[in-house]
């Protein structure tokens, strides 16, 4: 069984802080390591797809690194605003395939 | 391109009834997967469709099942439905490119989901 862990569960941030959470996964047979935004009322949408360890990926204030031999990723978000305000989902495919294991989410809100 | 639709969006069924839901995966998109969503255990798998065939499954019950037709749409079915089975389903698309190795690497772009409650 896949185990894909993420904390926190839920972060009260204000508008302008900077935030991070953490992504944790089997170190052991990496492939990939997949982040999703989850908005309220919306669909889980990509955020990045990272594959190699060392990878940082960044788009807009929003940037991801990965460690592969210790089994964990992080997202930081700089500068939050309220738009930033969803569950961010990370996620590993089982081997090659695309079945992928979510963890638990980290909600986000960002108070104005 | 027009996203990914899924039909239904909104279902109230009884116990032991089935559903069927309908998902329409991004144009040249080739790879279907559905998750279900519940408070309690998350975005979970059920299982992915390719090529008309189901490349792999969840740990979810035989009462679960899908297929996919040639146009690339999906369809799930859950049969003898339980109260239990009140939940969010979501299907996504994903695009291939070549070999079946590089498959978890892509991205997947999911539908609005059909929520689903049964009574």
């Amino acid at each position: 069984i896949l185990n894909v862990e993420q904390s926190p569960q839920s972060l009260h941030v204000q508008e302008g802080d900077s935030t991070n959470f953490t992504c944790s996964f089997p170190s052991s047979n990496f492939y990939a390591l997949h982040w999703y935004r989850w908005e309220t009322a919306k669909s889980p949408e990509a955020l990045f797809v990272m594959t190699l360890n060392g990878d940082e990926k960044k788009k807009g204030r929003i940037s991801a690194t990965l460690n592969t031999k210790e089994g964990y990723s992080y997202l930081y978000i700089k500068g939050s605003q309220p738009e930033d305000s969803a569950t961010y989902l990370c996620a590993a495919p089982r081997g090659s395939a695309r079945q992928l294991t979510f963890g638990s989410g980290t909600q986000l809100t960002v108070l104005p | 391109k027009a996203g990914v639709t899924q039909t239904p969006r909104y279902l109230i069924k009884t116990r032991g009834q089935q559903v069927t839901l309908s998902c329409s995966p991004i144009s040249g998109h080739r790879s279907v997967s559905w998750y279900q969503q519940t408070p309690g255990q998350g975005l979970q798998f059920l299982f992915e469709y390719f090529s008309e065939t189901q490349r792999n499954k969840g740990n979810f019950p035989g009462r679960f099942s899908g297929r996919q037709f040639s146009n690339s749409r999906s369809e799930m079915n859950v049969s003898t439905l339980e109260l239990g089975d009140s939940a969010l389903y979501l299907c996504a698309s994903s695009p291939f490119h070549g070999s079946s190795g590089t498959s978890g690497r892509y991205e997947q772009y999911f539908g609005p989901g059909t929520r689903l409650t049964v009574t």
